[in-house]
């Protein structure tokens, strides 16, 4: 149950994109369908804004987009604004019932 | 509203045992799959256990052999008890639903255990 590797850190300055890559095996990102990522302000708790790959929960603006290759996840976040600076963590499904999450990214808005 | 509500962190001595509960409101704890998840200080997210709408349960091998998760539906919370406590499991511990796409759509607000002598 090793965690799936992210970047430790990225940036971009308002309006710019930033990719955040997500590594993993596969028996996790690799097998199935079931990434998601998660937002987390400092203090917060995480909240969700991309499940199974692509989709976003209602409310989660279309400024952050999920994809998968193989066994690498990525999420992008297009037209950064301040509120954007946060954590980002993905988790995928295991199988045998196990969830993993990445070993999280600081996104900093310059 | 749904809200999910942890108590019972604190500061615990090294081999003790605590016991976590998250309070629903607005979701119904025995029809949904519910988790613990935690976060070191400064560290990442960990799964750590949950349990299945069914009853069956699951943990992480970090906590494994120690550590039981349960639900009380009459007072719609679900529990986390955890023995034999080390250093590395300090850590705020967060209650979480998992819905049906694999990810965790619910969370509290967490509730912070430290671990010292």
């Amino acid at each position: 149950q090793s965690a799936l590797t992210q970047p430790p850190s990225a940036s971009g300055s308002p309006g710019q994109s930033v990719t955040i890559s997500c590594t993993g095996t596969s028996s996790d990102i690799g097998a199935y369908n079931y990434v998601s990522w998660y937002q987390q302000h400092p203090g917060k708790a995480p909240k969700l804004i991309i499940y199974e790959v692509t989709k976003r929960p209602s409310g989660v603006p279309d400024r952050f987009f999920g994809f998968k290759s193989g066994n690498t996840a990525s999420l992008t976040v297009s037209g950064l604004q301040a509120e954007d600076e946060a954590d980002y963590y993905c988790n995928s499904y295991a199988g045998s019932n196990y969830y993993v999450f990445g070993t999280g990214t600081k996104v900093t808005v310059l | 509203e749904v809200q999910l509500v942890e108590s019972g962190g604190g500061l615990i001595q090294p081999g003790g045992s605590l016991r976590l509960s998250c309070a629903a409101s607005g979701l119904t704890v025995s029809d949904n799959y519910m988790n613990w998840v935690r976060q070191a200080p400064g560290k990442g997210l960990e799964w750590v256990s949950g349990i299945y709408r069914g009853g069956s349960v699951h943990y992480a091998d970090s906590v494994k052999g120690r550590s039981t998760i349960s639900r009380d539906n009459s007072k719609n919370t679900l529990d986390l008890l955890l023995h034999n406590l080390r250093a590395e499991d300090a850590a705020v511990y967060f209650c979480a639903r998992k819905d049906y796409s694999e990810a965790f759509d619910i969370w509290g607000q967490g509730t912070r255990v430290t671990v010292s002598s």
